[in-house]
């Protein structure tokens, strides 16, 4: 049972570059969810998907896009990166979205640096 | 807008001691309460969780959290710190207040000295 798998794990980007963060759940959860971490910040929620079809921003949006391919795949687009992209970057899902109090499930990240 | 404060960004102790990590939220309906531990350059593992019931939670590795709701408080504790437990910690919650995800405080990074 592989959880929460994230592709690639490393990543150097230039500025202006597109790239695109795969994320894939094999527990059969409604909900995903992209953070990313930045030190001292916590992680900041950038998008979220309540369930296959829907997608709703975060708090902090700007700059990415996201497409729920499927109820197991929940990919993050950079379309231009910018140096303040330059993040930790990780994928989570959950059955309920944390509206039951069931927990979030990560992924082991995506270290992303845009130069 | 609904928020998670953990205080102290940096906590020190030695091994052997106790371990006191704090976490707050705000919100006037008391929410689900997490502690998540994160080691260096991993992705984030669920300690405990509080849902209902008793207020008192134990978690893996030793760890357990008090949901004190007249303080608005779910603290993580830990009676005698091992050197495996050195990570990074986060405190989040979630329930109707916060939509459909997850809401993270900005973590308390623990130290172990010997």
């Amino acid at each position: 049972n592989a959880g929460v798998t994230q592709t690639p794990k490393f990543q150097v980007l230039k500025t202006g570059q597109s790239m695109t963060l795969q994320c894939a759940q094999d527990m059969n959860h409604n909900s995903m969810y992209w953070y990313r971490q930045d030190p001292g910040m916590g992680l900041r929620l950038i998008y979220y998907s309540a369930s296959e079809g829907t997608t709703d921003k975060g708090e902090v949006p700007n700059g990415y896009n996201v497409s729920r391919l499927n109820k197991r795949e929940f990919s993050l687009r950079l379309e231009s990166a910018a140096p303040s992209q330059t993040s930790v970057y990780f994928c989570a899902s959950s059955d309920q979205g944390g509206l039951m109090g069931t927990e979030a499930f990560f992924g082991q990240g995506t270290r992303l640096t845009v130069v | 807008a609904q928020s998670v404060t953990q205080l102290g960004s940096h906590v020190s102790v030695s091994e052997g001691a106790l371990v006191l990590l704090r976490c707050n939220y705000s919100s006037s309906v008391p929410p689900y309460l997490f502690w998540y531990v994160q080691y260096p350059n991993q992705g984030l593992q669920l300690l405990l969780k509080y849902t209902t019931g008793a207020t008192l939670v134990k978690g893996i590795n030793g760890f357990e959290a008090e949901f004190k709701k007249s303080e608005t408080s779910f603290h993580l504790t830990k009676p005698s710190a091992h050197m495996s437990d050195a990570a990074e910690y986060f405190c989040a919650v979630s329930g109707r207040n916060y939509g459909q995800n997850f809401v993270f405080g900005p973590g308390t990074r623990l130290s172990v000295l010997p």
